[in-house]
């Protein structure tokens, strides 16, 4: 079975350029979740979706950070402008009826430079 | 609110050695427990769960127990090995209310198991 496919696996970019993740859940979960984890601050959630439908947004720092759902099979978390400190490890977890596990992707990890 | 709280680490050990990681929770009803593990340059992984209280969840020799009077769910292994070592982290799931779907993750412990 395919798991939680997240692209690219690596980004570097300088400050100020629009950087854009993008995540594919396991086919027919219904709750799709985007994580940061730095080492100051260990994993936090930024936002999650149930159903293509945005639930709590309250871990997205700023107003630079974004995330839509068009559909069940992509989801896509942007910042703009980006700055140093947005460097970081984003995952794109998903699950099924939201209290099965969450499968987490590989994630990408990001400079800002 | 929910929240977990596991030992700090880093917790190092040599092979064959016995290892407990410790978690306790707060939560109000009755939350599904988990331990995830992450290996270097991967995502988190299930490694075991336990839905109710006094489960044993297992794998991969790691077990824990959903302990609901001390609102613990302690990870063990008999006999580690080198590959083993990881970011271990638990984590709960708590169906009622708003948090609905949402993992309350503890911070995090860094295993390393020397030859």
């Amino acid at each position: 079975d395919a798991g939680v496919i997240q692209s690219p696996r690596h980004e570097v970019t300088e400050m100020g350029q629009e950087v854009t993740l993008r995540c594919k859940p396991i086919s027919g979960h219904d709750y799709l979740f985007w994580y940061r984890q730095t080492m100051m601050r260990g994993l936090e959630l930024l936002i999650y979706f149930n159903n293509n439908v945005p639930i709590d947004d309250s871990g997205m720092p700023e107003d630079r950070f974004s995330a839509k759902m068009p559909n069940a099979s992509f989801s896509t978390l942007k910042i703009q402008p980006s700055e140093p400190r947005d460097s970081a490890v984003y995952f794109c977890a998903s699950s099924l009826w939201g209290i099965q596990p969450q499968h987490f992707g590989d994630g990408t990890r990001l400079s800002i430079l | 609110g929910n929240s977990v709280t596991q030992m700090e680490g880093p917790v190092t050990l040599s092979e064959e050695a016995f290892l407990t990681i410790n978690c306790t929770y707060t939560a109000t009803g009755y939350p599904s427990l988990f331990w995830y593990v992450q290996y270097p340059g991967e995502g988190l992984q299930l490694l075991l769960k336990a839905t109710k209280a006094d489960d044993k969840g297992s794998n991969k020799g790691f077990e824990a127990t959903y302990r609901k009077e001390t609102t613990s769910f302690h990870l063990e292994k008999g006999s580690v090995q080198v590959s083993d070592s990881a970011v271990y982290f638990c984590a709960l799931n708590n169906a009622g209310g708003t948090s609905y779907g949402k993992l309350t993750f503890g911070q995090g412990t860094i295993l390393t198991v020397h030859p």
